[in-house]
């Protein structure tokens, strides 16, 4: 069974880099979707965007090109990165993988709280 | 972007009852690719429904879904005290995907 799970700095300030890292047992990251997904009370549910089986990217043109999702297939893992960042970005991001050959996020880490403050 | 709208806002069941949740495309849906989901507090969303009717390994069968086009429907078909819970319906035809607003069935 595949597991997922986010890390990274719980607190960013304005106009820095929120780095996240999605790290995958019981499977490779070389193979499905790899979503990523945040939710906030103001905006519920947002696609940020995804990294496929062959490490093409599609992104939300709603965050304008702050966005990089990327992956190391060493590690086993997939990253994102979102820079720039303000208050609204603060949010609980989930890392999600497709359940099947379509992108549709099917197993999903546990999320991780970040807040954006100074 | 596809706009979803999930109705009723909140669903009052009771246990054993049967619900049905809408979810309604602005446009259609790409090959109908309309996922639905389940969440309770602190936990993450829960894969329900894919391709508008398949269900993942291990979702009870009381959980189906229907529809076509711009039109979905989730149907739990007896209510049990671990369906009370947001439901959410999400797009993945077309980029950006998009998700609903959800709809809350709580017990009456």
């Amino acid at each position: 069974q595949v597991q997922l799970r986010e890390s990274g700095p719980g607190l960013v300030k304005p106009s820095e880099t929120l780095s996240l890292t999605c790290t995958v047992s019981g499977g490779s990251v070389s193979s499905f979707y790899w979503n990523w997904i945040r939710q906030s009370p103001g905006k519920g549910l947002e696609w940020i965007g995804y990294i496929f089986y062959s490490g093409g990217t599609d992104y939300n043109p709603s965050l304008k090109g702050r966005v990089t999702i990327s992956r190391d297939t060493s590690k086993n893992q997939v990253y994102l990165k979102l820079a720039s960042v303000t208050a609204a970005d603060t949010a609980v991001y989930y890392c999600a993988r497709s359940v099947d050959v379509v992108p549709a996020p099917g197993y999903w880490g546990q999320g991780t709280l970040v807040t954006v403050s100074s | 972007e596809v706009v979803l709208t999930q109705s009723p806002g909140t669903l009052s069941v009771s246990p054993g009852e049967r619900a049905s949740l809408s979810c309604r495309a602005s446009e259609s849906v790409r090959s109908n690719y309309l996922a639905w989901y389940q969440q309770k507090p602190g936990q993450a969303p829960r894969l329900l429904i894919y391709s508008a009717s398949r269900r993942p390994t291990g979702i009870p069968e009381r959980f189906s879904g229907s529809g076509s086009g711009a039109d979905f429907t989730l149907t739990i078909s007896r209510l049990e005290p671990e369906d009370f819970a947001v439901y959410f319906c999400q797009q993945y035809g077309t980029s950006p995907f998009s998700f609903g607003r959800g709809t809350k069935v709580d017990i009456k």
